[in-house]
C-alpha cells in the first residue's frame, strides 16, 4: 500500500519567504507527527496530531511555525518568514490507532534550503 | 530529563563484524525504546523495539540489550554487511508523552 507521502520533496526559499509542506499520511492512521532532521543531527520533534485531540505543539522552536490538520488526514505545516537556520529535513509520519507503541511510519521527508 | 545520549556518533566496521550503538535515558517512565534505520534519502524505518521488562530482544542478526537500572540499551547487529550502512537512531517514549525522543544518530558504514 501507499506510504507517507510528503511535498515537495525539495524547496529551496529566500529568506524571509513563508513556505508550506504538505504530508498525506498513511490512510487510517490517526496519529500524525511533524521532526525536523538538521544535517549530520537527530530528529527534532515539532508537532504531534492525535484524531481529534488538540495536538502537541511542544516542538515548535518560533511562532513562526504552524502546522494543521485537515479533517484528520492531510497536514500542513507553513513557516513564516524563513531564516537560514530554517533549513532541514523536514520528516512527516503517522501511525496507527492500534496502541500507544505502534510504529511510526515516515515519509522521505522535504528538504528545505534557505537562500 | 527528555533527552536520548547516543553513541558513537560514526561506526566503521569490517563485513562480518559486530555493529555495536550505545544509548542512554534519564526518564525512568519511558517504556518504549524502539530504533530506527535510515538510508539516504529516504525517511527513517523501524528496525526493533523493546519494551523495559524484558533485558533482550533478538530479531535475526539484529539485537537489542536493555539495563533498565544503569538507564541503557544498546544495538548489536552480528555479522554485519555492507547493506547495513546506514544511519541508527534509538528513541524513547513513556510518561504520559505520547512522541517519541530520538538520539542524535550514528552513522555505520560497514566495509566489504
Amino acid at each position: 500500500g501507499a506510504g507517507v507521502s510528503q511535498s515537495p520533496s525539495n524547496k529551496v526559499t529566500e529568506k524571509g519567504k513563508d513556505v508550506e509542506l504538505r504530508c498525506d499520511p498513511i490512510s487510517g492512521h490517526t496519529a500524525l507527527y511533524w521532526y525536523r532532521q538538521s544535517l549530520g543531527q537527530g530528529l527534532e520533534f515539532l508537532i504531534y496530531f492525535q484524531g481529534n485531540s488538540a495536538p502537541d505543539k511542544s516542538g515548535l522552536p518560533s511562532d513562526r511555525f504552524s502546522a494543521e490538520r485537515t479533517g484528520g488526514s492531510v497536514s500542513t505545516l507553513t513557516i513564516q518568514r524563513t531564516q537560514q537556520e530554517d533549513s532541514a529535513v523536514y520528516l512527516c509520519a503517522s501511525s496507527p490507532p492500534t496502541g500507544k507503541n505502534s510504529p511510526l511510519h515516515f515519509g522521505n521527508g522535504t528538504r528545505l534550503t534557505v537562500t | 530529563q527528555q533527552q536520548v545520549k547516543q553513541s558513537p556518533q560514526s561506526l566503521i566496521v569490517q563485513k562480518g563484524g559486530i555493529s555495536i550503538i550505545n544509548c542512554a535515558y534519564e526518564n525512568t517512565a519511558f517504556d518504549y525504546f524502539p530504533w530506527y534505520q535510515q538510508f539516504p534519502g529516504k525517511g527513517p524505518a523501524l528496525l526493533i523495539a523493546i519494551r523495559p521488562d524484558v533485558s533482550e530482544k533478538k530479531e535475526g542478526r539484529f539485537t537489542i540489550s536493555f539495563n533498565k537500572s544503569a538507564k541503557q540499551f544498546s544495538l548489536h547487529i552480528m555479522d554485519s554487511q555492507p547493506g547495513d550502512s546506514a544511519t541508527y537512531f534509538c528513541a524513547a517514549r513513556g510518561g504520559g508523552y505520547n512522541k517519541l525522543i530520538f538520539g542524535a544518530g550514528t552513522r555505520l558504514a560497514v566495509h566489504p
